[in-house]
């Protein structure tokens, strides 16, 4: 089946730990991005990538890194220097260019203890 | 700055009404908006999308209008039902290639019986 494969679904880390969440995606779609939600909150763009090997940050990346090394894969590593970590973090892809519609993940719930 | 909302954070219906989601946003240079629809624990999904060109555009029990004059959206659910009960997103593009999305904070909706 196609689709965006986010792992794991929860994490829980201590303070002070990076912690690397997984997106795969097997839609050979060109852009990825990585977002941020709260509750009830919106979804804040952290980081996209549009072609592999590069990437831009979004509005909240401070505390944040990716890489974009293969089409189908685009890790969040979120470090310790994001001040407040606890979130639910969704992958989205889309076929690029103009963004349109974005595909998104089942998304995975990091709580820092 | 840019910015999409919501003019409600939470909208109660009984099951078979008509539901309205209202969305504001402030960037008239978007001339691309998407509805998502995201249930507890999931990520969003795609409901309907409008183009700048259009004022109204129909899905199945779904109608989204658009009004470029006052920059206003809305989401309408005919018939509702309880599975539609979700938190529902509007996002927008700005006219700028490469630009992602620019979701809103969203409206929880609760269909009951």
């Amino acid at each position: 089946d196609g689709g965006i494969t986010q792992s794991p679904k929860y994490l829980f880390r201590k303070e002070g730990q990076n912690v690397t969440l997984s997106c795969e995606q097997n839609l050979n779609h060109d852009a990825m991005y990585w977002y941020r939600q709260d509750p009830g909150q919106g979804l804040r763009l952290i980081y996209y990538s549009q072609i592999v090997n590069d990437f831009q940050k979004g509005d909240i990346a401070e505390g944040y890194s990716v890489s974009r090394e293969k089409k189908e894969s685009f890790p969040l590593t979120v470090t310790s220097a994001q001040k407040n970590p606890t979130a639910f973090y969704l992958c989205a892809t889309t076929t690029g260019g103009y963004t349109g519609e974005l595909f998104f993940g089942e998304g995975s719930r990091l709580t820092v203890l | 700055g840019e910015s999409v909302g919501l003019h409600l954070p939470t909208l109660s219906v009984q099951e078979g009404d008509n539901s309205i989601i209202n969305c504001a946003y402030s960037n008239s240079a978007s001339d691309y908006f998407i509805w998502y629809k995201q249930e507890s624990g999931k990520g969003p999904q795609f409901i309907i999308d409008i183009r700048s060109n259009m004022d109204k555009r129909q899905g199945q029990r779904v109608t989204v209008l658009l009004n470029k004059t006052v920059k206003h959206l809305s989401l309408q659910i005919a018939a509702t039902q309880p599975g539609d009960s979700a938190v529902y997103f509007c996002a927008e593009i700005p006219n700028q290639a490469g630009t992602a999305l620019i979701f809103g904070k969203g409206t929880t909706l609760s269909v009951s019986s």
